[in-house]
């Protein structure tokens, strides 16, 4: 079946600091790639996604390249800021078994 | 466009009672997905409706049971409560698969489950 494997958390980085949270993935066929946000008492927001190979997604300073040959997501921010503490979930979505899988979420703090 | 909606937000029950957790998906939005998060087990999938049928289960007890109404709302149900059951119940609504398979899901903020 499918899974998503990041890094467990919790990451803590001053603010400015470079982030890189790694996401791997095993899936049958073709599947799109997203990154999730959750903020503390909140719901999960979508970040940003990936449809096919080598695309790449941004939004808010944040962004991820779908690689299919080390089949990897890896979401990175140039300089990271109070505000983007929060937890975040790399997932995908497979046409295949038309489901969503989602990863363990990955704490991270910003610290002023 | 309105966002996905959870009722009631929040909700404390005891042992062995039962629960019902309602969720409005966005306008057009066919496809209903719960999930359970706890800090222990992180984000687990519990089951998916797509115009009232279930279409996808996770790993749970048949305490755990849902439906979908002709209007796409949906609803969970937990019999038999335990304090294990104590959690963050996050409803997703999504269109549904395309062709392209994107499947992008929009979370509402979620129903916090406290069991005494």
């Amino acid at each position: 079946g499918d899974s998503v494997t990041q890094m467990e958390g919790p990451v803590t980085l001053s603010e400015e600091a470079f982030l890189t949270i790694n996401c791997t993935y095993t899936a049958t066929g073709y599947p799109s790639l997203f990154w999730y946000v959750q903020y503390p008492g909140e719901g999960l927001q979508l970040l940003l996604k990936a449809t096919k190979a080598d695309d790449k997604g941004s939004n808010k300073g944040f962004e991820a390249t779908y690689r299919k040959e080390t089949t990897s997501f890896h979401l990175e921010k140039g300089s990271v800021q109070v505000s983007d503490s929060a937890v975040y979930f790399c997932a995908l979505s497979d046409l295949f078994y038309q489901k969503v899988t989602f990863g363990i979420g990955t704490k991270l703090q910003v610290i002023p | 466009k309105a966002g996905v909606t959870q009722t009631p937000r929040y909700l404390i029950k005891t042992r062995g009672q039962q629960v019902t957790l309602s969720c409005s998906p966005i306008s057009g939005h066919r496809s209903v997905s719960w999930y359970q998060q706890t800090p222990g087990q992180g984000l687990q999938f519990l089951f998916e409706y797509f115009s009232e049928t279930q279409r996808n289960k996770g790993n749970f007890p048949g305490r755990f049971s849902g439906r979908q109404f002709s209007n796409s709302r949906s609803e969970m149900n937990v019999s038999t409560l335990e304090l294990g059951d104590s959690a963050l119940y996050l409803c997703a609504s999504s269109v549904g698969f395309g062709d392209s398979g994107s499947y992008e899901q929009y979370f509402g903020p979620g129903t916090r489950l406290t069991v005494t």
